[in-house]
């Protein structure tokens, strides 16, 4: 049963538009998402983060809705750019606990 | 301040072996998870210590196995290696009681031949 799901293994945008990354989750329990970006060879690297009393979280060009009611949550990079390309892991978190991550969707940002 | 930092890199092993990864955390940090992510797969949490104690377990066979040290460092280790057992390791470490990123460190390629 995977609690947190990536629908999309890969999306491509062009150079300056938006690229939006989506994410669903099973389990109610969650109150703290997260989204990861990750480079070949590297480990994942904290991007942007969304606590469940919130419905949006904005940072530079980053910004992470949260629905609550239909448990999605979507990042937004706006405007997208070629060093963006990555893999981008969406993780949701109960109480401070472990981690559960999805399985990645793959930006490809072309110039 | 430091980052996580995990040894070795790469490892090269053959099946039937056993093998030990070791994680130290950020300072201060007091949990640490271990996850394995195999090609076009994304990140299978493999267990989370915290403050030594086995606080989350992920579904994975009773050879993979970890301990947490009183300095937080943490060790996992796989017996019996089979092929599939090849992956990337990542080890992360959090704060473990508020809600707060993970770090990750750069992760212990392993191999199975």
């Amino acid at each position: 049963d995977q609690q947190v799901k990536q629908n999309s293994p890969s999306l491509s945008v062009q150079e300056g538009r938006i690229s939006i990354l989506n994410c669903d989750y099973t389990n109610s329990m969650f109150d703290y998402f997260l989204w990861y970006k990750k480079y070949p060879a590297e480990g994942p690297t904290f991007l942007i983060s969304i606590s469940s009393i919130k419905d949006k979280n904005e940072d530079g060009r980053f910004t992470v809705f949260l629905n609550k009611s239909a448990k999605h949550l979507s990042l937004h990079i706006v405007p997208s750019q070629p060093g963006d390309s990555a893999v981008y892991f969406c993780a949701a978190t109960a109480n401070a606990g472990k981690s559960t991550f999805g399985d990645g969707t793959t930006l490809t940002v072309k110039p | 301040k430091a980052g996580v930092t995990q040894t070795p890199r790469y490892l090269i092993k053959t099946r039937g072996q056993q093998v030990t990864l070791s994680c130290s955390p950020i300072s201060g940090h007091r949990s640490v998870s271990w996850y394995q992510q195999t090609p076009g797969q994304g990140l299978q949490f493999l267990f989370e210590y915290f403050s030594e104690t086995q606080r989350n377990k992920g579904n994975f066979p009773g050879r993979f196995s970890g301990r947490q040290f009183s300095n937080s460092r943490s060790e996992m280790n796989v017996s019996t290696l089979e092929l599939g057992d090849s992956a990337l390791y990542l080890c992360a470490s959090s704060h473990g009681q508020l809600n707060t990123e993970a770090f990750f460190g750069q992760g212990t390629r392993l191999t199975v031949v």
